[in-house]
């Protein structure tokens, strides 16, 4: 069975810090995919990772992916307000299968 | 304007009773997948679709029935069986062998 695990669950952090969320997985898989969600809301997709070493940057946040290690990175650069959300990665095992998510990492950027 | 849409957004149960929640696509995705999301918590798969007239089970299936007559629709039905229905549920539907997945805005359940 398929584990995805991400820590840390909670971060509160200052504006204009960094940080990392990490996301582990249990089986071999080389596509991984990283969603935000504002409280009540759906998801939105922000990154999809298909290959190791695969890197992408949107604006302050910079997602990697290491399938060797079976982990993937969410780095955030100079924290902002509007950054308040909860960070979920999801976890392909096999190719057009059905995803597994990790329990989310809740994030809270005090001004 | 592509997209999934659920309905209906808010909805109340009574216990005993059955309700279905509605999700809709007009993106040709092929398969659609049921999440159930508690407070605080990831998502949980209930059922999914690859193909029309098939489904499968997901990690939490019992309490809870769907169809996939059409491929743009896929109606999940919250039996009397399932015992803690309040939750927050969100349909989402990929293309065939592309699992990044997109989602409906969710309709929240609650037992009155």
């Amino acid at each position: 069975e398929l584990k995805v695990e991400q820590n840390p669950l909670f971060l509160s952090m200052q504006e204009g810090k960094n940080y990392t969320i990490y996301c582990n997985y249990s089986t071999t898989s080389d596509r991984l995919y990283w969603y935000r969600q504002d409280p009540g809301k759906s998801l939105e997709s922000l990154f999809v990772l298909l290959s190791n070493g695969a890197v992408k940057q949107e604006g302050r946040l910079m997602a990697s992916l290491d399938t060797k290690a079976r982990l993937s990175t969410l780095h955030i650069t100079a924290a902002v307000h509007d950054l308040s959300a909860t960070y979920f990665c999801a976890v392909d095992p096999t190719s057009g299968s059905r995803l597994t998510f990790g329990e989310g990492t809740q994030l809270t950027v005090n001004p | 304007d592509g997209g999934i849409t659920q309905s209906p957004k808010y909805l109340f149960r009574k216990e005993g009773q059955n309700v279905t929640l509605s999700c809709e696509q007009n993106l040709n995705h092929d398969a659609m997948y049921w999440y159930r999301q508690d407070p605080g918590q990831g998502l949980r798969l209930i059922y999914y679709s690859q193909i029309v007239n098939d489904f499968q089970k997901g990690d939490i299936a019992e309490g809870y029935s769907v169809s996939r007559e059409k491929k743009e629709s896929f109606p999940l039905t919250v039996t009397s069986a399932q015992k803690n229905p309040t939750a927050f549920y969100l349909c989402a539907s990929t293309l065939k062998g592309n699992t990044e997945a997109f989602f409906g805005q969710g309709t929240r359940l609650t037992v009155v």
